[in-house]
């Protein structure tokens, strides 16, 4: 079955210092990945997504990602982060085959000045 | 301007109690869905529509019935509240369907049942 895993409900990182947050999928075939972020009281909003090829995406809002297939896994990293990136983060998968994400749980983030 | 709209942004009902959610994409998308995330924060398809006709129908309880007037809008009427319906529900459109096109999503209605 399909799953996807956010290991970390919450990270607090210090502006201008850099952030990664863990992503682990489960699913059987080439998986579409996505991130999403979703401000306070907002909708979620597309960040990146990868679907084949360079396994190293890049998103708006200075984030990428690293889509590495033997770890089942698609981290999110940013250099330098803002105070305006404090939000919730979504890890989602999809594939050829189906036409729905699945989604984790999310991490939240706080950034302190 | 805004290109995915819902109504009400929040809504508190008593249980056994029947309710609409409304929304509606100015982006001319083909597909629109709607998404449940519960106390934990997982976030759940529920429907998908494709130029009004139903493509996605999750196992759902069938108290809830989506109605997609035409392609802009697509309501979601729940009857019978319960309190596990208590969440925040997510409307999303996308230009077409499948998992290539990117998903505009929604402010969502956090729905409370007392």
């Amino acid at each position: 079955a399909q799953s996807v895993t956010q290991p970390d409900i919450h990270i607090t990182v210090s502006e201008g210092a850099s952030l990664e947050l863990r992503c682990n999928y489960s699913y059987g075939a080439t998986p579409y990945l996505f991130w999403y972020v979703q401000s306070p009281g907002q909708g979620l909003q597309l960040l990146l997504k990868y679907f084949s090829g360079d396994t190293l995406v890049q998103g708006i809002k200075g984030f990428e990602a690293e889509f590495k297939r033997s770890q089942s896994s698609f981290n999110l990293r940013k250099p330098s982060v803002h105070w305006s990136d404090a939000a919730e983060y979504f890890c989602a998968v999809g594939g050829r085959n189906f036409n729905k994400f699945y989604f984790g749980s999310g991490t939240k983030l706080n950034v302190k000045p | 301007d805004t290109a995915v709209s819902q109504t009400p942004k929040y809504l508190v009902t008593q249980m056994g109690n029947d309710k609409s959610i409304k929304c509606e994409q100015n982006l001319g998308h083909d597909t629109m869905y709607w998404y449940k995330q519960d106390s934990k924060k997982f976030l759940k398809i529920m429907f998908s529509y494709n130029n009004k006709e139903l493509i996605i129908n999750e196992t759902v309880p069938n108290r809830f019935s989506p109605k997609s007037p035409d392609k802009a809008h697509l309501n979601l009427h729940i009857n019978s509240l319960e309190l596990g319906d208590s969440a925040v529900y997510f409307c999303a459109s996308s230009r077409i369907a499948g998992m290539t096109d990117t998903q505009y999503f929604g402010p969502g209605t956090r729905l409370t049942v007392l």
